[in-house]
């Protein structure tokens, strides 16, 4: 296990249509976090898991987004009825339950694409 | 709320001479720093990290960064640059919660030869 795996690493599809993406953290990392990040900006923090526990949600996760992790080890994001605006870069990021040393170690990310 | 400027969007640096990267933060108590680098299409790889102590921090690639918390900046720099740095560079604080991640805006890094 050499570090954050996300699935698909890009994705094209048509306004409307859902989507989901995977993410497989560092395996003895309890921490999960989702951030988006769009063209020119930084990362956005999204959402948050501690095992399996959805600890944390941004104002930026509209009712379309919804985030999973059922047996605390990957996770996944759906984006139901995808709008234009959802094109993006979405990263994952895992940590180590380390108290205050929470360096997050990032995947390469999944870039969507919405036509 | 915790907050980062990245006052510089772009910078271009010959290849071998020093780099500083700015950022400056938000935060009402003392902040966990860090600067990131992001190749094209690529995630994010750390690059160092303050937490307390000594405030000047070394990191990968021979990058260091010096915490000045009278000046609210944590610069990122380089003594000799080489053309592989060339990247994104992202300056990130550590929210009260110690939950998440508060990014700037990004410095984009040419290198001519």
């Amino acid at each position: 296990d050499t570090g954050v795996s996300q699935n698909p690493r890009h994705k094209i599809t048509k306004r409307g249509q859902n989507v989901t993406f995977r993410c497989d953290p560092i395996s003895e990392h309890n921490r999960l976090y989702w951030y988006r990040q769009t063209l020119g900006q930084g990362p956005e923090f999204l959402t948050y898991f501690q095992n399996e526990a959805q600890l944390e949600k941004s104002r930026l996760l509209s009712d379309r987004f919804s985030a999973e992790r059922p047996k605390g080890s990957f996770s996944t994001l759906e984006i139901q009825r995808t709008e234009q605006g959802d094109s993006a870069m979405y990263l994952c990021a895992s940590s180590f339950p380390g108290g205050q040393y929470n360096e997050q170690f990032f995947g390469p990310g999944t870039r969507l694409t919405v036509l | 709320a915790q907050s980062v400027t990245q006052p510089d969007i772009h910078i271009t640096v010959s290849e071998g001479a020093s780099l500083e990267l700015r950022c400056n933060y938000s935060y009402g108590a003392t902040p966990y720093l860090f600067w990131y680098v992001q190749s094209p299409g690529q995630g994010l790889q750390l690059l160092l990290k303050y937490f307390s102590g000594d405030t000047l921090v070394q990191g990968i690639k021979g990058f260091e960064a010096e915490f000045k918390r009278s000046q609210s900046s944590f610069n990122l720099r380089k003594p000799s640059v080489h053309w592989s740095d060339a990247a994104e560079y992202f300056c990130a604080v550590l929210n009260t919660g110690f939950q998440k991640l508060v990014f700037g805006t990004g410095t984009r890094l040419l290198v001519s030869p």
